[in-house]
């Protein structure tokens, strides 16, 4: 199994640009969620779907939208990209009833 | 006020140290505990899950203290290979993930 992969590993955008985060997950997980990690802030959570067709905003949403087509693939849209989204971006997912999440390696945007 | 709350560090140790981090969460609602480890420019990784009764793992042990919604991390023993940054995590309803900001371990020679 590949776990969880995201695509791309870095990407530099100008202020206005949108683009699609990737994630995809091999284990079948129904919970899927999308994070951004900030210097000094921690990790925070921006939108999550506990399945296929389901999706649900968590703490930090604004300027992101997501979908959930199938299982597998849970991809993140920046609509208008801004440079106070520069971060880093984890995608996690996990067994439906289960603790235990399993994250991507990352995706690190920087907007200029 | 940030629902869960730890030391951010640094804290630097000599090898074979035993080293303690503490955090605090603040929904007395939260269902469950855990400790991720996160190495320089890597994704999160589960350490341990916590429990009131405590739990160790080799070298490590966590407690919680519901009571005082007080969760701690004890490393015994440190190794080179421990130094990286230990996020306490809260899951209070649901699947989403409540994070701190991290504590900072650097082992050194």
């Amino acid at each position: 199994n590949a776990g969880v992969t995201q695509t791309p590993k870095f990407q530099v955008l100008k202020t206005g640009q949108s683009m699609t985060l990737q994630c995809a997950q091999d284990m079948n997980h129904e919970y899927m969620s999308w994070y951004r990690q900030d210097p000094g802030m921690g990790l925070r959570l921006i939108h999550y779907s506990v399945g296929a067709g389901i999706t649900d905003q968590g703490e930090v949403p604004n300027g992101y939208n997501v979908s959930r087509s199938t299982t597998e693939d849970f991809p993140l849209r920046l609509l208008s990209a801004a440079p106070s989204q520069t971060s880093v971006y984890f995608c996690a997912s996990s067994y439906s009833g289960s603790d235990t999440q399993y994250f991507g390696p990352g995706t690190r945007l920087t907007v200029l | 006020r940030k629902e869960v709350e730890q030391d951010p560090g640094p804290f630097n140790v000599p090898e074979g140290a035993t080293v303690a981090f503490n955090c605090t969460y603040s929904n007395s609602a939260s269902q469950s505990f855990f400790w991720y480890r996160q190495d320089c420019r890597k994704e999160p990784k589960l350490l341990m899950s916590v429990y009131s009764s405590g739990n160790e793992d080799g070298r490590f042990t966590a407690q919680l203290n519901r009571a005082s919604q007080y969760i701690s991390l004890l490393i015994r023993d440190s190794k080179l290979s421990d130094s990286a940054t230990y996020l306490c995590v809260v899951r209070v309803g649901g699947y989403a993930l409540n994070f701190g900001k991290g504590t900072s371990l650097l082992v050194t020679p």
